[in-house]
């Protein structure tokens, strides 16, 4: 049981917006920055999203982070089939003093 | 270009301790904020954060794990090594290092699957 918690999966159709949560405590998402990681099938895990809403170099803008409180959420707009992968979002846990990465959502591309 | 490689056994026995390396290129684990760490992926299932280890030489481990990690810099300056003792079954995964700027992720191995069995 992981202590951010995700939705197990999400699906769309092509250019549909799909949202993804991650929600946590005061301790993690309440006081920390969030990441975003993608893996595609049988790949390492790609940085996708930091410190809550910045996209590193190369990541498309249909790709958009955002927090509020406990909560973050990663946004993707205009939904390619080359979406299609797991999503996990990450945060430091200032009472464990550990990073958390969620438990993973599993995108489907319909 | 950012490049980090994990090296070590492919396959240990139950009880035994597993080492692997970090080998990375293109940045300094010299520099202020820098750090490596070490992530698993069991077959099928979730990132596990394992380990963090900083510039300064500052540690940090997962609580689940804590007591059979230990990370450190090695004996070349661009390496990175995670023991992890008494290996078992469970423990089958992938492991990842990456870069940590500073607690970002920014640039991952391509892993090593690590399989425990007798």
């Amino acid at each position: 049981q992981s202590v951010l918690t995700q939705p197990p999966s999400a699906s769309g159709t092509p250019g549909q917006r799909v949202t993804i949560s991650c929600s946590g405590t005061t301790s993690n998402v309440g006081r920390n920055s969030v990441h975003w990681y993608q893996q595609v099938s049988g790949a390492a895990p790609k940085f996708l999203i930091h410190t809550n809403d910045q996209r590193p170099s190369g990541v498309p803008d249909r790709f958009s982070g955002s927090k509020s409180g406990t909560s973050a959420s990663l946004a993707i707009s205009g939904l390619q089939s080359e979406d299609e992968a797991d999503y996990y979002c990450a945060t430091w846990d200032d009472n464990l003093n550990a990073m958390m990465f969620g438990g993973g959502t599993k995108l489907t591309v319909l | 270009q950012i490049t980090l490689k994990e090296s070590g056994p492919t396959l240990v026995k139950p009880t035994q301790t597993l080492t692997l390396t970090c080998t990375f290129s293109g940045f300094s684990l010299t520099t202020s904020g820098m750090g490596v760490g070490w992530i698993r992926q069991p077959p099928g299932k979730a990132l596990e954060w394992l380990a963090l280890i900083y510039w300064d030489d500052y540690k940090y481990y997962g609580p689940s794990l804590k007591s059979r990690l230990t990370i450190t810099k090695g004996t070349s300056k661009n390496q990175v090594v995670l023991t992890m003792t008494n290996m078992d079954p469970v423990d089958t995964a992938t492991y990842y290092c990456a870069r940590a700027w500073p607690r970002d992720f920014d640039y991952w191995g391509q892993g090593t699957l690590v399989t425990v069995s007798s």
